[in-house]
Order: structure tokens, then C-alpha cells, then sequence
């Protein structure tokens, strides 16, 4: 069956680094790829999303690339700050449109 | 702004007695979800409806149920809680074809 793959966390980073969080899927035909992100006690919102191969998504800084030849789409972030320490959440949608998540990465910005 | 919510925010309830969370949305989506989720691990999908049609996942205990009166209201029940059942329940809705799923802010769920 469908599964999405993300990388383990928490990742640590310090204010204004760079931000790679990967993730990889594995899908019959073509899903559409999501990140949603949790902040500390709420509920999960959309950050971005892709419906396509090769399509860009992009929202608050952070971006993240269908990738079809590597069944990835990565989230990335040119400088984070303190107020993105949250949990992200890569999801795809199968062919019944209901949402397969990864397990989840959390984000700690120390000042 | 157009939106799901969900009440209460927080809820504590004794071991064993019946609960009921509930969600409403103004988006007019005619997919409703209820996820359970426990320490920030993936939500875990319990039921859905299209529509009126209800969809149960293979492994939701029957302690849990739900009830969708309308388009804009759908309803958590939890028979007899258990310890195991503390958690935060999250409503979403969706579009049926549009897969992009919108949230509720949850309900933290306590056993004592």
C-alpha cells in the first residue's frame, strides 16, 4: 500500500540556519503531496502542497518540490526562526483520497 | 472567515463515561473526517463520511461512534472511555476529488 517516509526528529537548529526536513513516498499512480504542521497544542494546518510532478508548493518561507523520479518532497527553509518549532507532517493522498501521513519530524529553533 | 471548529477545546471525562466531542464547519465540504492522535504522532483516522455515507476504518473499536446530522455538524461519541483513549481528537473536512483536508484546532481528551 501507499506509505510516506520522513526523516526522524527532533530536529535542533539554531535561528536564521537552513532547514532540510526529507520525505519520501511510495504510491500507485499520481498522488497529491502535502505539508501540514502542528503548532504546540492545535490542531494540524496546510503549510504547502503539490499536485503534480515537478509542481513547486511554496507558503510562509518554505518550499518543497514534487519530485517523481525520486518519490520525494522535501521541505525546505532558507533561515527559520523560533516561531516555526512545530511538528511537520508530510502526507500524500491515495487513490481513495484519503490522506496517508508520515510519522511526523519535530522542529526545535533555539534562539 | 469560513472554518471548522471544534468544541470543547478541552475535555475531561471519567473512566467509562459516555463523552461526545463535536465539530462544525461553514466550508459546505461534503467530507468529514474524525482522526485521533496521540503525541504528536500521525493522526490516525477513525471514520469519514461522504456525505451522509458513513465510512468506518477496519480498526476504530466500537466504543467509538459518530453521528453527522447535516452538512455542517458531525458528532464523536465515545461509549465508555478508557485510559487509552485519552488523546486529541482532530475534525476535518474536505471536497470530495479536492484532497486538500482543513482542520479543526482539536479536542484534548482526558480520562480520569
Amino acid at each position: 500500500g501507499d506509505s510516506v517516509t520522513q526523516m526522524e526528529g527532533p530536529v535542533t537548529l539554531s535561528e536564521e540556519a537552513f532547514l532540510t526536513i526529507n520525505c519520501t513516498y511510495t504510491a500507485t499512480g499520481y498522488p497529491s503531496l502535502f505539508w501540514y504542521v502542528q503548532y504546540p497544542g492545535e490542531g494540524l494546518q496546510l503549510l504547502l502542497k503539490a499536485t503534480k510532478a515537478d509542481d513547486k508548493g511554496s507558503n510562509k518561507g518554505f518550499e518543497a518540490t514534487y519530485r517523481k523520479e525520486t518519490t520525494s518532497f522535501h521541505l525546505e527553509k532558507g533561515s527559520v526562526q523560533v516561531s516555526d518549532s512545530a511538528v511537520y507532517f508530510c502526507a500524500l493522498s491515495d487513490s481513495n483520497y484519503q490522506l496517508i501521513w508520515g510519522a511526523g519530524t519535530k522542529l526545535i529553533i533555539k534562539p | 472567515d469560513a472554518m471548522v471548529i471544534q468544541n470543547p477545546r478541552y475535555q475531561v471525562t471519567q473512566f467509562g463515561k459516555p463523552v461526545t466531542l463535536s465539530c462544525s464547519q461553514t466550508l459546505n465540504h461534503n467530507v468529514m473526517y474524525w482522526y485521533q492522535q496521540k503525541s504528536s504522532q500521525a493522526p490516525k483516522l477513525l471514520f469519514h463520511y461522504y456525505d451522509k455515507d458513513f465510512n468506518n476504518e477496519a480498526d476504530t473499536p466500537d466504543n467509538f461512534q459518530s453521528r453527522r446530522p447535516n452538512t455542517s455538524f458531525c458528532f464523536l461519541d465515545i461509549r465508555s472511555p478508557g485510559l487509552g483513549d485519552a488523546a486529541m481528537y482532530l475534525c476535518a473536512t474536505s471536497r470530495t476529488g479536492n484532497t486538500e483536508a482543513f482542520f479543526g484546532q482539536g479536542t484534548r481528551l482526558t480520562v480520569v
